[in-house]
């Protein structure tokens, strides 16, 4: 079965650092995986997915994913930290024409 | 703008009560999904539904109830069968059944029984 796995359930960095959010994803075959950002009490806003287009993906606010299949992994990355940036984010993989299954979360706090 | 709506943003139950959660999407999204949200567990799948008045059982579908008689809504009831309401649920809803379709979420209905 697909599945992912964040590692670390909180990060924090200080305003202008590099965000380095950890995802590893399990399957079989290359699946379709995306970075969701939730702020409290919102529903989650999609800020990228890759699928197999490219393995560098650029996401929105300044976000990106590299997808590498040899380490399993589809880590995101800003090279600036913004104290607008402090939310929880997952990491999901969209299984076979099924539901997205989604990691347990990372919150980001960013200190100034 | 297209989008979901979740109502309400709030809601309190009492013991032994069924509540409704509303979702209804004017993005003309074939596929809808209630989600469960709870501290540090991530997001778990509770019901999906690909077309209408048809609906699929998630991880965690004992103790809820869905419907699906028009494409734009997907109600989720809790009913008193459940025993832990309390959670953040989230409605979603996705072009189709295909991998590469991401989720287009609403904003949530908090549940706390009182």
């Amino acid at each position: 079965a697909q599945s992912v796995t964040q590692l670390g359930s909180h990060v924090s960095v200080s305003e202008g650092a590099l965000v380095l959010l950890r995802c590893n994803y399990s399957s079989s075959v290359p699946p379709y995986l995306f970075w969701y950002v939730q702020y409290p009490n919102q529903g989650l806003q999609l800020l990228l997915k890759y699928t197999s287009a490219a393995t560098l993906v650029k996401g929105i606010n300044g976000f990106e994913a590299e997808f590498k299949k040899s380490e399993t992994s589809f880590h995101l990355t800003k090279p600036s930290a913004h104290m607008s940036d402090a939310a929880e984010y997952f990491c999901a993989v969209r299984r076979n024409n099924n539901d997205m299954r989604f990691g347990a979360g990372t919150r980001l706090t960013v200190k100034p | 703008d297209g989008g979901i709506t979740q109502s309400p943003k709030y809601l309190f139950r009492k013991e032994g009560q069924n509540v409704t959660l509303s979702c209804e999407q004017n993005l003309n999204h074939d596929a809808m999904y209630w989600y469960r949200q709870d501290p540090g567990q991530g997001l778990r799948l509770i019901y999906y539904s690909q077309i209408v008045n048809d609906f699929q059982k998630g991880d965690i579908a004992e103790g809820y109830s869905v419907s699906r008689e028009k494409k734009e809504s997907f109600p989720l009831t809790v009913t008193s069968a459940q025993k832990n309401p309390t959670a953040f649920y989230l409605c979603a809803s996705s072009l189709g059944m295909g991998s590469n379709y991401g989720y287009t979420f609403g904003s949530g209905t908090r549940l706390t029984v009182v």
